[in-house]
Formats: structure tokens, sequence, C-alpha cells
């Protein structure tokens, strides 16, 4: 049980356009879901937190024009990276909280971004 | 915000020996400390995980401690195997459930 899928994989670009990823929680339904961006040999760095029906919360530097997020389910929250740069290229990674007591975040598998 | 510092970042040990990863964070009201092990290109995987109400938990191999007072955290692996290659990570989570992340460990076991 509790797992998470993220769609795409992988994803290859050209800069100035843009991009969604889509994070599921396929046996669960989750009460929040969060994006976070890695970089080559760093640490996972979170970009925002969504709950269902409701505005996203985004971390400081994030910008939310650029990096829209929508949490339209208990099971679906997506990322759209708009108008794509080289430097948007990146591991972006979600998570899924089911909440009931556990603390316990559920990783989906990651999409690799590569914007040309 | 919460701030995670983890050492070393890097750490080589012979098959068999022990490795332990520490980690400090600022923030005195997280109360969820999670260690992911992460292989390249790979989801984060949860091995162990300790709550502020627990000083110490093991799972086989593996084991957490915790120290509130000093707000510190370290993780121990035991008889290493090369399969325990990988980058670890630990976190720490306030109220809100965020996870803020240490810079990691790249852990290498020589066979």
């Amino acid at each position: 049980g509790a797992v998470v899928s993220q769609h795409p994989s992988w994803v290859i670009c050209k800069s100035g356009t843009s991009v969604k990823i889509e994070c599921r929680s396929l046996d669960f339904q989750a009460t929040t879901m969060f994006w976070y961006r890695q970089f080559p040999k760093q640490s996972l760095m979170l970009m925002a937190t969504s709950n269902e029906g409701s505005k996203a919360t985004y971390e400081q530097g994030v910008e939310k024009d650029k990096f829209l997020i929508n949490h339209a389910s208990l099971t679906l929250s997506t990322l759209t990276v708009t108008s794509a740069h080289p430097e948007d290229s990146s591991f972006y990674i979600c998570s899924a909280y089911e909440g009931r007591g556990s603390y316990e975040q559920y990783f989906g598998p990651g999409t690799r971004l590569t914007v040309t | 915000g919460e701030n995670v510092e983890q050492h070393p970042s890097t750490l080589s040990v012979q098959e068999g020996d022990s490795a332990v990863i520490k980690c400090t964070y600022s923030d005195s009201a997280s109360n969820y400390f999670p260690w992911y092990k992460q292989e390249l290109g790979k989801r984060p995987q949860l091995i162990i995980d300790i709550r502020s109400n627990v000083g110490e938990k093991k799972d086989q191999r593996i084991a957490v401690t915790l120290n509130k007072t000093a707000k510190h955290f370290s993780l121990h692996i035991t008889e290493t195997q090369p399969e325990d290659s990988a980058v670890y990570f630990c976190a720490a989570s306030p109220n809100d459930y965020k996870l803020s992340f240490g810079a990691g460990t790249t852990v290498t076991v020589r066979a």
C-alpha cells in the first residue's frame, strides 16, 4: 500500500515552453502533497505544499507564477513549470501525506526535467 | 524555519564495519525525524524514523538515537554491506509536517 506515482518519469522540453507533471496517490487519499526539487548531488528542497481544494503554499524564493500547482482532488496534484529555462532542469519529486496520525510522507519516483 | 545540518558529507567504511551519520536541527518544535536512503535517480526511501517522545529506535541493523535537549539525532548502521552504499538524508519536521532535509551523506561500503 501507500503508492505514489508521477508522470512523466522524464521529459525534455524547449526553453520557453511549459511542462506539466502529475503526482497521484494510488491507494490512499492524500490530505497534503508536497513538491520538491533536487539538483544533482544536492538535497531535496521543498518548493510548495498543496492541500486539496486550496491554494498552494510556496516556500520562500519559489516563484508561484512560474511553478503552478493544482491539487484538484485527494489523489492528484499537478506541477506546471511555465516558460521553462535551462536553469529549471532538475529532478522534481512529489510526496503525499495521508494524515490519520501518521507523519510519514510517501514519495513519488520523481520526474527528470531537461530544458534545452 | 527549520535548519538541519548533516555530517559527514561522505563516509567510506569497510564491509562489516559500522557507519554513523549525525544531524542537528534548530527548531525545538520539531517532533518527527525520518531517515531516507536514496539511490541515484530514485525516490527517497524511508529506512527508519523516530518521534520526539522516543530516545532510540532500532530495526535490525539500523538504529536511530535522538537527543532533544541537544537537538541532535544520529543514524547507526551496523554490519554494513555493499548494498548499503547510497546517499542518506536526515530530515526534521515541525507540527505542520513539512520536512526539512539535511544535505546528505554519501556512504560507500568497500568490499
